[in-house]
């Protein structure tokens, strides 16, 4: 059972904002929000992970709201470099598993000059 | 430091050989997750061990995907007569946690076709 829907693309021109979000109405109690950013013939990385509220590290915000229902992954003044694909995962800090580590088909970011 | 490496990179196969992936997680990370990921889609994950226990083997497709970590640290996922369908990256990451939901570094992959 998917967890997460997230857009099938989307494109942005350099030196814009992107926001990317990701809907999980089911999300548990329990659930955390992780993003992972994935280039080509590489593995995913991670970029962010949130539970409530708002989260920022160097490369990214993360906004979640009250009802934690949806996410928005906000990649400031993105590159050409930033041309991925992007993952929204919603899991238990402490299962695995096909239906608690889902990453879909994720959101694919094309960066336009 | 070094990262999670995998070998092969790449691997082709004729259909009903058997091949082993190794994966090298980060030195020390308790944690190391398999996933498959075909082309065009998300990582699926397979199986999960904390050191050298297995503790979740429900990803795996079927009894011909066995995977190992008998020192808790490398790991090797085999598969047994390989088919068509089994092509696919087969990606290995590492955690230095037991929270599985903690940040995994990810290796390269390796590609697998069967022909």
């Amino acid at each position: 059972l998917a967890k997460t829907t997230q857009p099938i693309s989307m494109d942005s021109y350099e030196g814009q904002e992107v926001n990317i979000t990701c809907s999980h109405n089911n999300i548990a109690t329990n659930d955390y929000i992780t993003w992972y950013q994935q280039f080509p013939s590489q593995g995913p990385r991670f970029i962010i992970q949130g539970y409530k509220t708002k989260v920022t590290n160097e490369v990214a915000s993360l906004f979640i709201p009250a009802d934690r229902k949806s996410s928005t992954l906000s990649l400031p003044r993105v590159s050409l470099s930033d041309t991925a694909v992007y993952y929204c995962l919603v899991g238990d800090m402490y299962q695995t598993g096909a239906n608690n580590l889902f990453f879909g088909t994720g959101t694919r970011l094309t960066v336009i000059p | 430091g070094a990262g999670v490496s995998q070998s092969p990179r790449y691997k082709v196969a004729k259909r009903g050989q058997d091949v082993a992936l190794r994966c090298d997680p980060i030195s020390g990370h308790v944690s190391l997750f398999w996933y498959q990921q075909a082309l065009g889609q998300g990582p699926e994950f397979l199986t999960y061990f904390q050191n050298e226990a297995q503790l979740d083997k429900s990803g795996l497709p079927s009894d011909r995907f066995f995977a190992e970590r008998p020192e808790g640290s490398v790991s090797t996922l085999k598969i047994q007569r390989t088919q068509q369908e089994d092509s696919a990256v087969y990606l290995c990451a590492s955690s230095p946690g037991t929270a599985t939901y903690n940040e995994q570094f990810f290796g390269p992959g390796t590609r697998l076709t069967v022909l």
